[in-house]
């Protein structure tokens, strides 16, 4: 596509529910990122992918955070058992390959854990 | 020590000044630089690349001081629509591990 879409833009959902957030890159995009941003707050590197492969899980906040990419293309980001301070804008972004190129984000998707 | 800091501001200036910020990074290994620029509840866009020898876009210009590890966003005639946060952003590694965001600095042009 033209730009790096993420569904949904809002999502309202329930502690202790799950939660699965979409990221569809540009086209040809081989590297994807997921970064959160909380209110008034940076952005924290969650995981990145190449290709299928995500090297490094480590930036992920805890096992209830899992992601996956297949086909090359779109990612999931999927929080389990939601709890109040996974509350944030999740942001994907791809770039074309690894190495020194900016990245292009999606416009986010707000989540609010109730 | 924080990987990449900036001044939070915010800065106030008034329309047609000229404006300049900084940041720092930790990592001296760092290989490449970026300025971002984000909107009020809008995603981050790529505002500029920064280039050892330095470089300018337009109004925009922006320096690479590797020896001391600091990079500069210089603003000349700034426009109301200058009013951002501009992210200082860091490739740590120079491969695809994620690139490292500052905090931001809030840049206000007044009328």
């Amino acid at each position: 596509g033209a730009g790096v879409s993420q569904s949904p833009s809002n999502k309202v959902t329930e502690k202790g529910k799950d939660v699965e957030l979409r990221c569809d890159p540009i086209s040809g995009h081989t590297a994807l990122y997921w970064y959160r941003q909380s209110l008034g707050q940076g952005l924290e590197f969650l995981i990145y992918f190449q290709g299928n492969s995500a090297p490094d899980k480590s930036g992920l906040p805890s096992d209830r955070f899992s992601a996956e990419r297949t086909g090359g293309s779109v990612s999931t980001l999927t929080i389990q058992r939601t709890q109040q301070e996974d509350s944030a804008v999740y942001l994907c972004a791809s770039s074309p390959a690894g190495g020194p190129y900016g990245y292009t984000f999606g416009s986010g998707t707000r989540l609010t854990v109730v | 020590r924080k990987e990449v800091e900036q001044d939070p501001g915010p800065f106030n200036v008034p329309e047609g000044a000229t404006v300049a910020f900084n940041c720092t990074y930790s990592n001296s290994a760092s290989q490449s630089f970026f300025w971002y620029r984000q909107d009020c509840r809008k995603e981050p866009k790529l505002l500029m690349s920064v280039y050892s020898s330095g470089n300018e876009d337009g109004r925009f210009t922006a320096q690479l001081n590797r020896a001391s590890q600091y990079i500069s966003l210089l603003i000349r005639d700034s426009k109301l629509s200058d009013s951002a946060t501009y992210l200082c952003v860091v490739n740590p590694g120079g491969g695809a591990d994620g690139l490292t965001f500052g905090k931001g600095t809030h840049l206000i042009i007044q009328p």
